[in-house]
């Protein structure tokens, strides 16, 4: 989940598990949502996202669902592997549409154990 | 080359120096974005742009300046740096919802 602080929430699971991270919005207005992905060193990248008009979306090995009764997001990633060890954000759009701005999360770090 | 370029990408400077951070895009993009990340708090807007001519302020404007050069150039400045602006540093670009970001400056104000 999202964290409040100078410590990142962290989320340990084995090589082939299911992880899901999980992060809960503020704003019910929000119309959409994308997950990013941050290697140590390097820039957020791009996973997967969602508009407000959906509540599932798959890509590979990756789904986010998107609860809006309870402003919950989640990312559910498929058969761990080493590589995916990062940090991830939810980012939600705020504003009007294509015209708002993306106010991200604090983060989850994901340790991956071999 | 990469998409968003930041430079530089490290930089140790003292406090009350003036210091220019600087991105450049090759993606065509009208909109571009500087944020900060510190550690357990993700990442906070300081700046974005829409256009050449349009330049708002973020959550975290204070302490920090932007010019927007041309469409594929957004520079950030902080004129008299203090030791609470040691950040990563993130500029990116959108041509709608989804951002690309460049590799990050890490700066360390002493």
């Amino acid at each position: 989940g999202e964290s409040v602080g100078l410590h990142l929430p962290t989320l340990s699971v084995q090589e082939g598990d299911n992880s899901i991270i999980n992060c809960a919005y503020s704003n019910s207005a929000s119309d959409y949502f994308i997950w990013y992905k941050q290697e140590s060193g390097k820039g957020p990248q791009f996973i997967i996202d969602i508009r407000s008009n959906m509540d599932k979306r798959q890509g590979q090995r990756v789904t986010v669902l998107l609860n809006k009764t309870v402003k919950h997001l989640s990312l559910q990633i498929a058969a761990t592997q080493p590589g995916d060890s990062a940090v991830y954000f939810c980012a939600e759009n705020r504003g009007r549409g294509s015209q708002g701005n993306l106010i991200f999360g604090k983060g989850t770090k994901l340790s991956v154990k071999p | 080359d990469a998409d968003v370029t930041q430079t530089p990408r490290n930089r140790i400077t003292k406090t009350g120096k003036r210091i220019m951070l600087e991105c450049s895009q090759t993606k065509g993009h009208d909109r571009m974005y500087w944020y900060r990340q510190d550690p357990g708090l993700g990442l906070r807007l300081i700046y974005y742009s829409f256009d050449v001519k349009d330049i708002n302020k973020g959550e975290i404007s204070d302490g920090y300046s932007v010019s927007r050069q041309a469409q594929a150039k957004f520079s950030l400045s902080l004129e008299s740096a203090i030791p609470n602006q040691t950040a990563l540093y993130f500029c990116a670009t959108s041509a709608g919802y989804g951002y690309t970001f460049g590799s990050g400056t890490r700066l360390t104000v002493v």
